[in-house]
């Protein structure tokens, strides 16, 4: 079976500071990785996928996330923060089936 | 815009009663999967369609229920409804293949009084 395992509920950064926001999962099974955002009061949105080859693998906002294998993590970055990004980043894992497993989930809060 | 359409977008019912919750996939996916997010136990898959056949079952309560339809369109069929079956229902839709993407609805929220 597989699970994801988001290490922290709640990070509040400050606005243009860094952010890393930690996920590690658990697959017997190759897998594909994904980072979905929430937007209060909307749905999912994926963010970026990692399926094979690069494993650092970027969006078009400035996120990044790097597949670990040997670490089994999947962690998505940013270098500078906006006011915008205050979301719920959700790390998902999925087999051949695509059927996603999430994690609990990040609450990003940006401070001005 | 996802291209997945969730109908109703808000709902509030009592409890024992039942309600079905619609989903339209994107033109052309032809799996269709039903999330449900609730604050205790978060985003949890609930069960996939594919082509009109049951793919592939996780956490469903055997008071909950889906189909989808020849058309593609599915409904999530939920009875006897108790309290904590408030939520937000989600429907996902993709193509056929293993590395291509999951498309998010915006959403049912249910809403048990």
């Amino acid at each position: 079976a597989q699970s994801v395992t988001q290490l922290d509920s709640q990070v509040p950064v400050f606005e243009e500071a860094p952010v890393e926001l930690r996920c590690n999962y658990s697959s017997s099974v190759s897998v594909y990785l994904f980072w979905y955002v929430q937007y209060p009061n909307q749905g999912l949105q994926l963010l970026l996928k990692y399926l094979s080859g690069s494993t650092l693998v970027e969006s078009i906002n400035g996120f990044e996330a790097e597949f670990n294998k040997s670490q089994t993590s999947f962690h998505l970055r940013k270098p500078s923060v906006h006011i915008s990004d205050t979301a719920e980043y959700f790390c998902a894992v999925s087999d051949k089936d695509q059927k996603l497993v999430f994690g609990q989930g990040t609450r990003l809060t940006i401070n001005p | 815009d996802s291209g997945v359409t969730q109908t109703p977008k808000h709902l509030i019912t009592a409890t024992g009663q039942r309600v079905t919750l619609r989903c339209s996939p994107r033109s052309g996916d032809l799996s269709v999967y039903w999330y449900q997010q609730s604050l205790d136990q978060g985003l949890q898959f609930l069960i996939q369609y594919y082509n009109g056949e049951e793919r592939a079952k996780g956490n469903i309560l055997e008071r909950f229920s889906a189909q989808q339809f020849p058309d593609l369109h599915s409904e999530l069929n939920l009875s006897s409804l108790e309290l904590g079956d408030s939520a937000l229902y989600f429907c996902a839709s993709s193509a056929q293949g293993g590395n291509t993407e999951a498309f998010f609805g915006q959403g049912t929220r249910l809403t048990v009084v």
